[in-house]
């Protein structure tokens, strides 16, 4: 069993809808998990960072973390062509900063 | 820019060429890491570096060698590459005690 399951999708949406982008760990001792965001050509840059369970919020960006069930999501409010990216869940595993991503979920958001 | 550069953005080389890729962060951090990425496929950790010393190697093929001479500079060397190497190679760097890594550009590299 992979550590970090994401679908890669692509998922195509129009403008100003609700995004939900999920993935699924199967560690239970995972404590931080993360999102990165990442634009064709570029490398990924970080856009949430969550410890533990439950809810945190910046902007039009929702990340959640239910560790009873090892899943963890990202919510995009209001989304817009800008936000058409790669979606990379991440989760820090043992020690030395190592972090162990998910396969990305591509987004299209289209006008 | 991020403040991670990479050099050169592309290459390409054939199976018996040698090469270095080269990765500078000026962000004062002291880890330094090599990832590859393929498409469809999750981010694969190669190498991690802490205070220059080498603290990780995922079990990765000796045709890549890395090299981090300071904490602000880090390469990666290649030799005799096969054509399933061809991916984008990812650096980045993150400082203590904090768990958000900062990414170079990458360089995509193809092997024929």
């Amino acid at each position: 069993q992979k550590e970090v399951e994401q679908d890669p999708g692509p998922l195509s949406v129009p403008e100003g809808a609700i995004v939900s982008l999920n993935c699924t760990y199967s560690n239970s001792a995972f404590q931080y998990f993360m999102w990165y965001r990442q634009y064709s050509r570029k490398g990924p840059e970080l856009l949430m960072y969550t410890y533990s369970s439950g809810n945190k919020e910046d902007g039009r960006f929702t990340a959640q973390v239910d560790k009873s069930s090892k899943y963890i999501s990202l919510f995009i409010r209001d989304s817009q062509p800008s936000d058409s990216a790669t979606y990379l869940c991440a989760i820090l595993s043992g020690g030395y900063n190592k972090l162990i991503f998910g396969a990305g979920t591509r987004l299209a958001v289209h006008p | 820019e991020t403040g991670v550069t990479q050099t050169p953005r592309h290459l390409v080389m054939g199976m018996t060429n040698k090469k270095s890729l080269k990765c500078e962060q000026h962000l004062g951090h002291n880890a330094m890491y090599w990832y590859k990425q393929s498409a469809k496929k999750p981010l694969e950790l190669m190498f991690v570096y802490n205070f220059k010393e080498q603290t990780e190697n995922n079990s990765v093929p000796s045709r890549f060698s890395p090299e981090c001479p300071n904490s602000s500079h880090l390469f990666l060397h290649l030799h005799t590459l096969q054509p399933e190497d061809s991916a984008l190679y990812l650096c980045a760097s993150s400082p203590p005690g904090n768990y958000g890594y900062t990414f170079g550009s990458g360089t995509r590299l193809t092997v024929v």
